[in-house]
C-alpha cells in the first residue's frame, strides 16, 4: 500500500521568512496530492492541492510543486504569518473507484513575530 | 450552518465500556469518513462510506463498527473500550466527481480511563 514520508516533524520560522515541508511517496499510481492544515484544537482544512499532471500549482503565498519521478512533492509557504502557525499535513491518493487518503506524518509550523 | 457535526465533542469513559459517536453532514456528499488521531497527531483511516455501503475498511479491531442509517450520517460504535482506544476521531465527507477536498468535522476526543 501507499505510505508517505514528510519531512520536518518541526520547523520554526521567523515571520516573513520561508517556509517548505517536503514529502516522498510510495505507489507510483498515487495521482492527487493535497496538503491540509491544522491549528490548535482545530480540525484540518484543505488549503491546497495537485494532481499528477501538474508540476506546480500557487495560491497566494502557497505554492505546492511535484515531482512524479522522484515521487515527492512540497508545499511552500512565503512571506510566513503568525497565523500559519499550525500542524501541516500531506497526503497522497490514487482513484480506484473511490479516495484513500494516506497522510503523513505532519510538520509543526511555528511562526515567531 | 455546520457542513459538518460530530456528538459529543469530548467523551471519557472507563475501560470495558460501549459508547457511541456520531456524525452527520449537510453536504449533500456521497461519502463519509471515520478517521483516527492519535497522540503523535497521526491521522489515519478507518473506515468510508459511499452512499451507506462500506468501500474502506482498513485493519481496524472489529470492536469497531461503523454505520450509516442514510448518506447525510456515519456513526462509530465502539465496544469493550481499551486505553488504547484513547484518541480524537474526526469524520469527514467528500463528494465524488467534485473537488475531491475532504470535509472534516470538529472532532471528537475519547478518553478511556
Amino acid at each position: 500500500g501507499e505510505n508517505v514520508e514528510q519531512h520536518p516533524s518541526t520547523l520554526s520560522v521567523q515571520e516573513g521568512d520561508s517556509a517548505v515541508i517536503k514529502c516522498t511517496y510510495s505507489d507510483s499510481a498515487s495521482n492527487y496530492f493535497p496538503w491540509y492544515k491544522q491549528e490548535l484544537g482545530k480540525r484540518p482544512q484543505l488549503i491546497i492541492d495537485i494532481r499528477s499532471n501538474v508540476g506546480e500549482k500557487k495560491d497566494q503565498r502557497i505554492a505546492v510543486t511535484l515531482n512524479k519521478t522522484a515521487k515527492h512533492f512540497s508545499l511552500h509557504i512565503t512571506e510566513t504569518q503568525p497565523e500559519d502557525s499550525a500542524v501541516y499535513f500531506c497526503a497522497a491518493s490514487r482513484w480506484t473507484g473511490f479516495q484513500k487518503l494516506v497522510f503523513g506524518t505532519g510538520t509543526r509550523l511555528l511562526v515567531s513575530p | 450552518d455546520t457542513a459538518v457535526s460530530q456528538t459529543p465533542k469530548y467523551l471519557v469513559t472507563q475501560m470495558g465500556n460501549d459508547k457511541s459517536i456520531k456524525c452527520e453532514q449537510n453536504l449533500g456528499h456521497d461519502t463519509m469518513y471515520w478517521y483516527k488521531q492519535d497522540s503523535k497527531k497521526f491521522l489515519k483511516i478507518m473506515f468510508s462510506y459511499n452512499n451507506k455501503e462500506l468501500i474502506i475498511n482498513e485493519t481496524v479491531p472489529n470492536r469497531f463498527s461503523p454505520k450509516s442509517p442514510d448518506k447525510a450520517h456515519l456513526n462509530l460504535h465502539i465496544n469493550s473500550l481499551e486505553l488504547g482506544d484513547s484518541a480524537v476521531y474526526f469524520c469527514a465527507s467528500s463528494q465524488e466527481g467534485q473537488s475531491d477536498e475532504q470535509y472534516f468535522g470538529p472532532g471528537t476526543r475519547l478518553t478511556v480511563t
